[in-house]
C-alpha cells in the first residue's frame, strides 16, 4: 500500500534537546496530521494541519504542513523522557465521504536522560 | 475526549482457527471505522473501510473472504481473521471516524497464531 516517506528512522537524544523530523509524499494531501504511538497501544493525534503553509503549535509541539502539499514537519522542543515513542505522520485523502489516512513510514525516538 | 475500545487485547489462537476482534466507540457514533495492521516495528497499513449497513470496502491486496467486516451499528465493527495462519499474526488497531471530525483510535489488538 501507498505510504509516506519519514524521516529520519530513528533519533537518539539527550533530554532537553530539540527534535525535528519530517514527511514527504509525492502525492498532494489536503491535511496533514502527526500521531504518537507508545509500545503496545494505538496511535494519539498530536497535530492536525488543514492549509498550506499552517504553522501550528501544541505546547512543545511544532508542526507546519508544506506549501506544495506534499510535505510537513514536526519539531519537538525541549524533549522529555515520556517524549519517547513512534512519531507517524499521517496525510488525509478525501475518498467519496470518507476521509482515509495514509501513514508514514515512523519515526522512532529514543530520550535519554 | 472521544473513547475507542477493542477486545480482546491480545489473543493467541492456533492455526487454522477464526479470530473476531471487537471495535467499539463508546461515547459517539461513528459514521465510518477503519481497521488497520501493523506488523513490527513498521507503519499501520490501512485493510478496510467500514460503513454501518453496508460491505466493507477493502484496500488492495487484502481478502476480503479472509478478513470479514461487520459493522452492526454505529457503534461497533468486528474484524474476524478466518482460518488464520502465522503470518497474519500481527497488532490490528481500529479507528472511529465521525464525518468532519478526526479518526480515534482503539488501543490495538495483538493477534498470534500458533
Amino acid at each position: 500500500g501507498q505510504q509516506l516517506n519519514q524521516s529520519p528512522q530513528s533519533m537518539f537524544i539527550q533530554e532537553g534537546e530539540d527534535v525535528s523530523m519530517n514527511c514527504t509524499s509525492s502525492s498532494i494531501f489536503n491535511t496533514w496530521l502527526w500521531y504518537k504511538q507508545d509500545p503496545g497501544e494505538g496511535p494519539v493525534l498530536l497535530i492536525a494541519l488543514y492549509k498550506a503553509g499552517e504553522l501550528t503549535s501544541n505546547g512543545r509541539l511544532t508542526a507546519q504542513f508544506g506549501i506544495t502539499r506534499k510535505d510537513s514537519f514536526l519539531n519537538i522542543s525541549a524533549s522529555i523522557p515520556s517524549d519517547v515513542g513512534i512519531y507517524f505522520c499521517a496525510g488525509q485523502l478525501p475518498t467519496y465521504n470518507t476521509d482515509k489516512l495514509i501513514f508514514g513510514t515512523g519515526t522512532r525516538l529514543q530520550v535519554f536522560p | 475526549g472521544a473513547v475507542v475500545s477493542q477486545h480482546p487485547s491480545w489473543v493467541i489462537c492456533k492455526s487454522g482457527t477464526s479470530v473476531k476482534i471487537e471495535c467499539r466507540s463508546l461515547d459517539f457514533q461513528a459514521t465510518t471505522m477503519f481497521w488497520y495492521r501493523q506488523f513490527p516495528k513498521q507503519s499501520l497499513m490501512l485493510m478496510a473501510t467500514s460503513n454501518e449497513g453496508s460491505k466493507a470496502t477493502y484496500e488492495q491486496g487484502v481478502e476480503k473472504d479472509k478478513f470479514l467486516i461487520n459493522h452492526a451499528s454505529l457503534t461497533l465493527s468486528t474484524l474476524t481473521v478466518t482460518s488464520a495462519h502465522p503470518e497474519d499474526s500481527s497488532f490490528y488497531i481500529c479507528s472511529a471516524y465521525l464525518t468532519g471530525n478526526e479518526q480515534f483510535f482503539g488501543p490495538g489488538t495483538r493477534l498470534t497464531v500458533l
